[in-house]
């Protein structure tokens, strides 16, 4: 199956700085999705995007779908320590019948540690 | 909020044992998700199910069965287990969302599984 290129692999950064993450594909999505994995626990669904150019918050959470509808980034400001884990991207992509279907691909995830 | 409910958070099986992993959501959502997350792999779909008693191969189908007779919940077997099968295991579910806006996918809490 196809995967999402993202970037970069794992973070270690200290308590309060920010944080940005990307996935980026050569094929066009029509949604972009965002979710953090505990040790030990499922993916939660962090940040929902369906239109291309979209921004969203979430809290300290941004993400935005790329105009070219083949990118999507996440920012984390200010983090804590219980922002660690791995955020993984996913999304739905696009058919050229301008359908989509129920699977999602994804990114290996961001590993993100940070140090209080 | 969406539940997603894995019957077992971990398990341990000999090789050859039939295994059976079960996977309940409160949603009624239409679509429901098997995956296996290996270390450096990512998440990889085994089998879903787009309605009861219907489903499609995903990714890595070999070595798996599943079966939905009811639409909350759908079940992952394994024939026969063998050791390369030891990982962890997720299920997911959500509405159909045909077409532009997929919706996104809820996880459970996941289910390790050791064959030893």
């Amino acid at each position: 199956g196809q995967q999402l290129n993202q970037s970069p692999q794992s973070m270690f950064i200290q308590e309060g700085e920010d944080v940005s993450m990307n996935c980026t594909s050569s094929s066009i999505f029509n949604t972009w999705l965002w979710y953090k994995q505990d040790p030990g626990e499922g993916p939660v669904l962090l940040i929902a995007l369906y239109k291309a150019g979209e921004l969203t918050s979430n809290g300290r959470l941004t993400a935005q779908f790329g105009t070219t509808r083949k990118d999507s980034f996440l920012n984390i400001s200010a983090s804590i320590p219980s922002d660690v884990g791995i955020y993984f991207c996913a999304g739905h992509l696009h058919f050229p019948s301008g359908g989509s279907n129920y699977k999602l691909t994804f990114g290996k995830g961001t590993l993100l540690t940070v140090n209080p | 909020d969406v539940k997603v409910t894995q019957s077992s958070r971990y398990l341990v099986k000999r090789t050859g044992e039939k295994v059976f992993l079960e996977c309940v959501q409160d949603m009624d959502h239409e679509n429901m998700f098997w995956y296996r997350q290996d270390p450096g792999l990512g998440l990889r779909l085994i089998y879903f199910s787009y309605d009861v008693k219907m489903k499609e191969k995903g990714d890595i189908p070999e070595g798996y069965s599943v079966s939905r007779e009811k639409k909350e919940r759908f079940s992952l077997i394994l024939e026969s287990a063998s050791t390369n099968q030891t990982s962890m295991y997720l299920c997911a579910s959500s509405y159909p969302g045909q077409g532009f806006g997929n919706q996104p996918q809820h996880f459970g809490d996941g289910t390790r599984l050791s064959i030893l």
